[in-house]
């Protein structure tokens, strides 16, 4: 069954440095998402891309956040400027269509700041 | 704004028992989808069960069923046969179907623990 994948499953990091995560969605689906779970609270929405634009984006999706499809598969986020408080398990999604379809979920990246 | 409520941070249940989640929402909307999402300590978010707020039918999913009650706005997760695997965190989610790119929302979890 296809799966969304994602890497790295651990990054530790600097703070200040920048990081990439990296996605793969699901081969046919169109739409992709990016949450994200602070240790102990709840999976918060980050951003939806759709169409090679942003969809949508919350209010923790600011300037140092930025997302792109560089090709047919991967679809990353980056964290241009890491800050101590960014350190969580990022969860990418994807779904196939617009409409009541179920986003599926990535095994996330567990970030840490240091 | 949707909100998702679920008021039992942690629960607990014997093996092989039955327990029932409890997930309240708040939505002005009509069409919508309510899902239930399993995080094992894996921290893997999968999916347990979904049902379509249009139909009136309580959706089932092997030992997982769900009881929608939407006057109520009310959506409660029952595992039957508890199985040691069903230790996790399950989260209650909300997904409205207006506009094109549905984000979901979700609650703060419940903690559930079965004992052997």
């Amino acid at each position: 069954e296809p799966e969304v994948t994602q890497t790295p499953s651990h990054q530790v990091t600097q703070m200040g440095q920048e990081v990439i995560l990296r996605c793969v969605p699901i081969s046919n689906h169109l739409y992709f998402y990016w949450y994200r779970q602070i240790l102990g609270q709840k999976v918060e929405f980050l951003v939806s891309f759709y169409n090679n634009e942003i969809s949508e984006k919350s209010e923790i999706f600011d300037d140092q956040f930025s997302v792109e499809r560089p090709d047919g598969s991967n679809f990353t986020l980056k964290i241009r400027s890491t800050k101590l408080e960014d350190s969580a398990m990022y969860f990418c999604a994807s779904k196939i269509q617009a409409g009541g379809e179920t986003q599926y979920f990535g095994p996330g990246t567990r970030l840490l700041v240091l | 704004a949707q909100t998702v409520t679920q008021s039992q941070p942690e629960m607990s249940v014997q093996e092989a028992e039955t327990v029932t989640l409890s997930c309240t929402y708040d939505t002005s909307e009509s069409n919508y989808y309510l899902f239930w999402y399993k995080q094992p300590p894996s921290r893997q978010m999968i999916l347990v069960i979904r049902q379509e707020a249009y139909k009136q039918q309580n959706a089932t999913e092997n030992r997982f069923s769900v009881n929608f009650q939407k006057a109520a706005k009310s959506f409660s997760l029952k595992i039957s046969d508890s199985q040691l695997g069903d230790t996790a965190m399950y989260f209650c989610a909300f997904m409205s179907l207006s506009g094109g790119y549905q984000k979901v929302t979700f609650g703060t979890g419940t903690k559930l623990q079965v004992i052997p």
